[in-house]
């Protein structure tokens, strides 16, 4: 089974300052995506940016970016001229590429960092 | 087009209470998910199906029955509700395609508390 960790419970970043988090993700499959979701607190899910793990090249979402290290199984989440909107729980996910089986296109979940930005 | 709704948004129960947690989606997926969310925990699978008319079970199914009997809606039903069923339910759809694009909508969120 996988298993996603974010090992990081809180994070805090000044507003126009730059803020990674950290995730890293146990799996034996090659093949499968990544994903990071933003919850305000409104509580709505909400896709930041997705890699797909054949890719070498780091996904970009504008001020979002990741940087993805397959070997080491790493996906952190480089935020750039972070703003105030930027504050929430930032969770990491992991998906099978492979929709039968066991897999049925779920996600799996880290346990969430939570995002404060300061003025 | 509305994406995914959940009803209700909010709800107290007293242990031994049933309810039902319906989610509806406009977008046609085939897909459709029940997660749960606790403190520390992220989010966990529930149920899910992968299409009208069939269900399965996920990580933490104990407790919970699903229905699909439309496409568009997915029933999440607690028949005696406990206080470890107090949490966060969401309902998510997906288009049920392999590929990147195979993105998972999730709904607003159902808060549940069991007394």
């Amino acid at each position: 089974a996988q298993t996603v960790t974010q090992s990081q419970p809180e994070m805090s970043v000044q507003e126009a300052e730059t803020v990674t988090l950290s995730c890293t993700y146990d799996t034996s499959e090659s093949d499968y995506y990544l994903f990071w979701y933003k919850q305000p607190p409104s509580r709505q899910m909400i896709l930041v940016i997705r890699q797909e793990a054949y890719k070498q090249q780091n996904a970009t979402e504008n001020r979002f970016s990741v940087n993805f290290q397959k070997a080491a199984k790493s996906f952190s989440l480089k935020i750039s001229d972070s703003q105030l909107g930027d504050a929430a729980m930032y969770f990491c996910a992991y998906r099978s590429a492979f929709l039968w089986g066991t897999s049925y296109g779920k996600l799996t979940f880290g346990q969430g960092t939570i995002l404060t930005v300061h003025p | 087009n509305a994406g995914v709704t959940q009803t209700p948004k909010f709800r107290v129960l007293k242990t031994g209470q049933s309810m039902t947690l319906l989610c509806a989606q406009d977008m046609n997926h085939e897909y459709m998910y029940w997660y749960r969310q606790d403190p520390g925990m992220g989010l966990r699978l529930i149920h899910y199906s992968v299409g009208e008319g069939t269900t399965a079970k996920g990580e933490v199914p104990d407790g919970y029955n699903v229905s699909r009997l439309k496409k568009q809606n997915f029933l999440l039903g607690l028949e005696s509700a406990a206080p470890s069923q107090t949490s966060v339910y969401f309902c998510a759809s997906s288009r049920g395609t392999s590929g990147i694009g195979e993105t998972q909508y999730f709904g607003p969120g159902t808060r549940l508390l069991v007394l």
